[in-house]
């Protein structure tokens, strides 16, 4: 079955200190895989997507096959990047989340 | 700028009500989702619709129905609402998938079932 896995619901860091959000993925073909954040009181919207190898607000991820995971990173987080974040991957013309991860940057 | 507005932010209901969702896109989007969020469960798709009229069961469609008269606004209805439909409601659009991959979000309906 093709599912979406982020194992943890809360992470909390010191602002500076390197961040990982974890998302691990099954599915059986070439996957295509999003991270969604929602910041407080706004809407879900995309942060990045792995087809673009793009860094969106010092945020990266890398697809690893191998280990079917899309894990979200950044070298020095910030108090603004507190926020609810998703891992998605598309199924045909949808999306599957997972449970999503809360990121707590404290000062 | 890309928007979708979900009617009601707040809503509360009894049990066995019937209960609409309003969604509303300016962005000419053929698709349109209804997902619920909630805590630990993430975000779950209820229904979806490619086109006017047309409609397709997501993966927890039970006790809701949807409506797509027209290509902007997408509704979600809940016959008889029940305490376990207490929830957050996120509604969406895109483009066809090829062409973009993005889901744009409403600001979300909370629904509470007494």
């Amino acid at each position: 079955a093709q599912r979406v896995t982020q194992p943890e619901k809360l992470l909390s860091v010191f602002k500076g200190a390197p961040v990982e959000l974890k998302c691990n993925y099954s599915y059986s073909g070439s996957p295509e895989l999003f991270w969604y954040v929602q910041y407080s009181r706004q809407r879900l919207q995309l942060l990045l997507r792995h087809i673009s190898r793009e860094s969106i607000k010092g945020f990266t991820a890398d697809l690893n096959k191998g280990e079917t995971s899309f894990h979200l990173k950044k070298p020095f987080a910030q108090e603004e990047d507190s926020a609810m974040y998703y891992c998605a991957l598309r199924r045909t013309d949808k999306l599957i989340f997972g449970t999503g991860t809360r990121l707590q940057v404290f000062p | 700028d890309v928007k979708v507005t979900q009617s009601s932010r707040y809503l509360v209901k009894r049990t066995g009500e019937k209960v609409f969702l309003e969604c509303v896109q300016d962005m000419d989007h053929e698709n349109m989702f209804w997902y619920r969020q909630d805590p630990g469960l993430g975000l779950r798709l209820i229904y979806f619709s490619y086109d006017v009229k047309m409609k397709e069961k997501g993966d927890i469609p039970e006790g809701y129905s949807v409506s797509r008269e027209k290509k902007e606004r997408f509704s979600l209805i809940l016959e008889s609402a029940s305490t376990n439909q207490t929830s957050m409601y996120l509604c969406a659009s895109s483009l066809p998938w090829a062409e973009t991959g993005e889901l744009f979000f409403g600001e979300g309906s909370r629904l509470t079932v007494l």
